[in-house]
């Protein structure tokens, strides 16, 4: 089983500031099949990422994705009210697939 | 595009419960379907997936062997036979439908919650 391991826990930050999220497998990811999704409090999550870089359709281009083998990163390029949520990475490079444990991401 | 979950409820542990999801508004045979549950105040753990002619399923260790996933191509439908539930199995299950061409979620529908308890 990939192990993914998300950090921090939990971001404290303000509208218009940047946000970095980071997200770590345990083994290479195969063609980078990594995804990010988007949680808000009672709400489904939803896709922001695929391929550790490609945003999913109709995602703002303030949302950014990063990284190859084994370390990745979300970055939110000014922060805007609706982007206070959970985020987590999910690697989809082996049939038993991974999610980290999330990123909360909060209004300081 | 629209997933829209049913089955949920409150149950016994030991007992056996059907999860099922109506999908509309896309090309459903075509596409990997998926469950995903998330605990009450917890992240998220992937369940189950299943292939477009059902050939292939796969299941979280944490599952397998208890829960049995299934699609009717015709009905534009997905099960989950949920047996042998457990109290950590307590959660809302999320149907998904996976990329077409890799296993992520593009589509989720807004989930059904399954509460187990004595």
């Amino acid at each position: 089983e990939i192990v993914l391991t998300q950090s921090p826990d939990t971001l404290s930050l303000s509208p218009g500031e940047r946000a970095t999220l980071s997200c770590r497998a345990s083994e290479t990811l195969t063609n980078n099949y990594l995804a990010w999704y988007q949680q808000i409090p009672g709400q489904a999550p939803r896709l922001l990422m695929i391929g550790a870089s490609n945003r999913a359709t109709g995602i703002p281009d303030r949302f950014s994705g990063s990284g190859s083998g084994t370390d990745f990163t979300l970055t939110i390029s000014s922060l805007e009210p609706e982007d206070f949520a959970v985020y987590y990475c999910q690697q989809y490079s082996r049939a038993l697939i991974t999610f980290g444990q999330g990123t909360r991401l909060e209004i300081k | 595009a629209q997933l829209v979950e049913s089955g949920g409820g409150l149950v016994r542990p030991g007992k056996s419960l059907t999860l099922s999801c109506a999908a509309s508004g896309f090309d459903f045979r075509n596409l990997y379907m998926a469950w995903v549950r998330q605990a009450p105040g917890k992240g998220l753990e992937w369940v189950s997936y299943i292939t477009y002619t059902s050939s292939e399923k796969h299941y979280a260790p944490s599952v397998s062997g208890r829960f049995t996933i299934s699609r009717d191509n015709r009905k534009n439908s997905l099960s989950l036979q949920m047996s042998g539930l457990r109290v950590d199995d307590t959660a809302m299950y999320y149907c998904a439908a996976l990329g077409s061409r890799d296993n992520y979620m593009e589509v989720w529908g807004r989930g059904t919650m399954v509460t187990v308890s004595s």
